[in-house]
């Protein structure tokens, strides 16, 4: 079964300043990956998505990610951190048998003012 | 609007009673999930549905149970069977096309003392 492991469980930056959040998959093959963001609170909000198609993702709010097939990572990357981007981000990856979706345990970004 | 609604947003019961939490969608999709959110632990599958009237266990299924009678609606008991009930539940729904990403409900937190 395909997995994901999130590197870190909290990250904090101060406002302005770049934002990596990593992920690791594990899969005998390119799977789809995906990062999701919470909200305090909140449903979840797919933030990006990578199927294949190319290895910079670029999804909403500034954030993309690269996929690195040597490396078996999918980190997430942002230039420019704002304070409205504090959230609970997961890094996910389809459970193809069930079509389902097998989350990351969860990275808790922090912006500092 | 499309889209997934969870209600109620925040729930309170007594150890022992049964308590059902509603997921409705109205974005036409076929498959419809539910998941267990518990800090630092990502999510968990409870249940799934890829179809009306047919529904799946998925990881930690114990102590719920499931109905899918209209593909608009997923609704989740919690029986007196689950231990631990006290968590944040986030209903899901996906298209029945190729794509994996779901969309996700805001999510109704249960507490029970």
């Amino acid at each position: 079964a395909q997995s994901v492991t999130q590197l870190d469980s909290h990250v904090s930056v101060s406002e302005g300043t770049p934002v990596l959040l990593r992920c690791n998959y594990s899969s005998s093959y390119s799977p789809s990956l995906f990062w999701y963001v919470q909200h305090p609170n909140k449903g979840l909000q797919l933030l990006l998505k990578y199927t294949s198609a190319a290895t910079l993702v670029k999804g909403i709010n500034g954030f993309e990610a690269e996929f690195k097939k040597s490396e078996t990572s999918f980190h997430l990357t942002k230039p420019s951190a704002h304070m409205s981007d504090a959230a609970e981000y997961f890094c996910v990856v389809p459970d193809t048998g069930r079509r389902a979706l097998t989350f990351g345990s969860g990275t808790r970004l922090q912006v500092q003012p | 609007d499309g889209g997934i609604t969870q209600s109620p947003k925040y729930l309170f019961r007594k150890e022992g009673q049964n308590v059902t939490l509603s997921c409705e969608q109205n974005l036409n999709h076929d498959a419809m999930y539910w998941y267990r959110q518990d800090p630092g632990q990502g999510l968990r599958l409870i249940y799934y549905s890829q179809i009306v009237n047919d529904f799946q266990k998925g990881d930690i299924a114990e102590g719920y149970s499931v109905s899918r009678e209209k593909k608009e609606s997923f609704p989740l008991t919690v029986t007196s069977a689950q231990k631990n009930p006290t968590a944040f539940y986030l209903c899901a729904s996906k298209s029945g096309t190729g794509a994996y990403e779901q969309y996700f409900g805001p999510g109704t937190r249960l507490t029970v003392t």
